[in-house]
This record gives structure tokens, C-alpha cells and sequence, in this order.
């Protein structure tokens, strides 16, 4: 069965420090990526996602994530976050001809000021 | 646009009781789906709706969870009976086109559900 692991459950940093949360997956074939943020009180929304193409991807408010398939890892990244990232982040997969996501239990980021 | 809208937005509730969680998609949206999120987890598909039919339910506990989206738009989900294990916030989603894995998911607000 497919799985999506999120390493990282907490993370707190300083404004302007950089980002990096890792997500791996198991499943070998083609797949499609995503990364969902839920901002406090707000609903869960699309960050970035990649399907084909280049494998480092832009998503929203300066966010990136590099597809790297040898290493079935679809980490995101941002170089210097602010107090409003903070949210819980979440990478989802699906593949194989399957529409259905799975969703990593996903990372708490905080940022202070 | 208007988003997904969902209702209500809590719900409390006593074990072995029933519950009905509704959802109304995006306007034109092909896709529909239901969610069910524990805390300190991520989402995970319960049923996945393509117009008025299902795609996908092999997650939905069908023992005592139904689902329908009749016409083709709106939906509810319910529970019947509730077990204390099935507190959680229930998500719908949707997406604009069927059959495109790659499509993006709009989800709603969500319905917290604790069942006491």
C-alpha cells in the first residue's frame, strides 16, 4: 500500500530562518505530489504540486519543493519564512492510476517573530 | 467563486447515536470527496464521488458509514451508529474535472465531530 511519510511533526523557527520539511513516499511508479498548507482557522489549500516537467517546482509565497525520484522525495522548501507561515503543512500522493491522495499526518510549523 | 461549503461546522454528539454531515461543492465541480481526519493525522479518502457516482469507497466503514450525492451536486455523509473513534473533523473537497490525478482538491471548512 502507498504511503506518505512527513518526518518532521514540529518545527519551530525564527522569522527569516530557512525551511526544509521532508516527505517521502513508498509507491515506485509515476506519481503526482502536492503540498497542502492549513493556516490557523483557515481551510487546507494547495501550496504547489508537480506532476511532470521540471522537477523543482514554485509554488505560492516563495514555497519550493524538488521532486527527486531516486529518492521517492518531494521536500519543500522556503529560504527565509515569516511569522505568517505559520500553519501545518501537508504532502499528499497519488499514482498508478489512482486518483486517490495520501495524505502525510502532515507538520506543524512555527515561526516567532 | 464561492468555495466548498460545508455544515455544521461542529457537532456533538453521545455514542450510538447518528450524525449527518452535509456538503455542497464548487459550482461545476465533477469530483466530490469526504475526508475524515483524527487529530495528529493527516486526511485520509473515505469516499471519492464522480457526479453521482462512486469512484472509490474501499475506506469508508460501511458497516455504519453512508454516503450519497444524489444529483449530482451536493452530498451528505452519515453515521450510524457513532463509536467514540469516529470523533474527528470531516472534510469535503472537490475537484473541477473527473479522471485527472493531477487535478487540485478545494476543501471545505470542515465539521468537528465529538462524540462523547
Amino acid at each position: 500500500a502507498q504511503s506518505v511519510s512527513q518526518h518532521n511533526h514540529h518545527v519551530i523557527l525564527s522569522e527569516a530562518a530557512s525551511l526544509e520539511l521532508g516527505c517521502n513516499y513508498s509507491y515506485g511508479g509515476t506519481v503526482n505530489l502536492f503540498w497542502y498548507v492549513q493556516y490557523p482557522g483557515q481551510h487546507l489549500q494547495l501550496l504547489l504540486k508537480y506532476f511532470s516537467g521540471d522537477p523543482l517546482v514554485k509554488g505560492i509565497k516563495g514555497f519550493e519543493a524538488e521532486f527527486i525520484k531516486s529518492k521517492f522525495s518531494f521536500n519543500l522548501r522556503k529560504p527565509s519564512v515569516q511569522w505568517s507561515d505559520t500553519a501545518e503543512y501537508f504532502c499528499a500522493v497519488n499514482g498508478g492510476g489512482s486518483y486517490i491522495p495520501t495524505f502525510g499526518r502532515g507538520t506543524s510549523l512555527i515561526v516567532h517573530p | 467563486e464561492a468555495g466548498v461549503a460545508q455544515s455544521p461546522r461542529y457537532k456533538i454528539i453521545e455514542k450510538r447515536q447518528s450524525v449527518a454531515f452535509w456538503c455542497n461543492p464548487i459550482s461545476g465541480h465533477a469530483t466530490l470527496y469526504w475526508y475524515q481526519q483524527i487529530l495528529g493525522q493527516g486526511p485520509k479518502l473515505l469516499i471519492q464521488f464522480q457526479n453521482n457516482g462512486v469512484v472509490d469507497d474501499s475506506q469508508l466503514p460501511k458497516d455504519r458509514f453512508s454516503a450519497e450525492r444524489l444529483k449530482g451536486v451536493d452530498s451528505t455523509l452519515k453515521i450510524q451508529p457513532a463509536k467514540l473513534e469516529d470523533s474527528a473533523v470531516y472534510l469535503c473537497a472537490s475537484s473541477p474535472r473527473g479522471g485527472q490525478a493531477y487535478n487540485e482538491q478545494f476543501f471545505g471548512p470542515g465539521t468537528r465531530l465529538t462524540v462523547l
